[in-house]
């Protein structure tokens, strides 16, 4: 089946470190995936996607990347702060543009 | 501009009850998704609807689900007979055309079935 993959994992970190989250996809190549931040009772908010010809992608201290031949994605958080503690989900997108999403991991930025 | 709107927020149904869920897309969006997230589990995909057509329900459930987005008013989502198996969180999300990668999520109704 066409899995999208997260470490179920909580991952912790300090203020100020980097934050690396993976997102791993099996028996297929999607044209694209999303990564979306989810914070306890909310919606997922859209935060960015990035396209398979397309090797990284920045806005502010986020930064995805997309290794085709890994068949991952890494999604990074510069300067981490304890605001960032959330559930970060990986998607890919199918027929009809219905995402398929991972299971997301928790990460969590201490002072 | 509004973001995508959704109530109840918060629903408590006995078993058997019907559970109806609404969702107000974002002004402008035609596009409507449903998802469900179980406990502990991630967001699956239930059903893709645009205005008064029901585009792709391959991950409703084959009875008891029903889903609808009329020309006027909200898209919803009926759950007949509930059963305690059925509560979630149901989240849907909106995007302005077909093709549009991008959803925008509210904020859920969470589904108690006592």
């Amino acid at each position: 089946s066409q899995k999208i993959e997260q470490n179920s994992e909580a991952l912790n970190i300090q203020e100020g470190k980097t934050a690396t989250l993976t997102c791993n996809y099996t028996n297929y190549s999607p044209a694209y995936l999303q990564w979306y931040r989810q914070d306890p009772g909310r919606g997922p908010v859209f935060l960015l996607l990035i396209r398979e010809n397309e090797k990284e992608k920045r806005k502010e201290r986020l930064k995805v990347t997309f290794d085709t031949t890994l068949k991952q994605s890494l999604f990074h958080i510069t300067a981490s702060q304890p605001a960032d503690s959330a559930t970060y989900l990986c998607a890919r997108g199918t027929g009809f543009q219905k995402l398929v999403f991972g299971t997301g991991t928790r990460l969590l930025v201490s002072p | 501009n509004a973001g995508v709107m959704q109530n109840p927020r918060h629903l408590v149904r006995r078993r058997g009850q019907e559970a109806r869920l609404r969702c107000s897309p974002m002004k402008g969006h035609s596009h409507v998704y449903w998802y469900r997230q179980l406990p502990e589990e991630g967001l699956k995909f239930m059903v893709y609807l645009q205005k008064e057509n029901i585009i792709d329900e391959s991950g409703m459930p084959k009875e008891r689900f029903s889903a609808e987005f009329p020309k006027e008013g909200p898209s919803i989502l009926r759950i007949q007979q509930v059963v305690r198996g059925d509560s979630a969180a149901y989240f849907c999300a909106s995007s302005p055309v077909a093709g549009e990668e991008t959803q925008y999520f509210g904020p859920g109704t969470r589904l108690l079935v006592l």
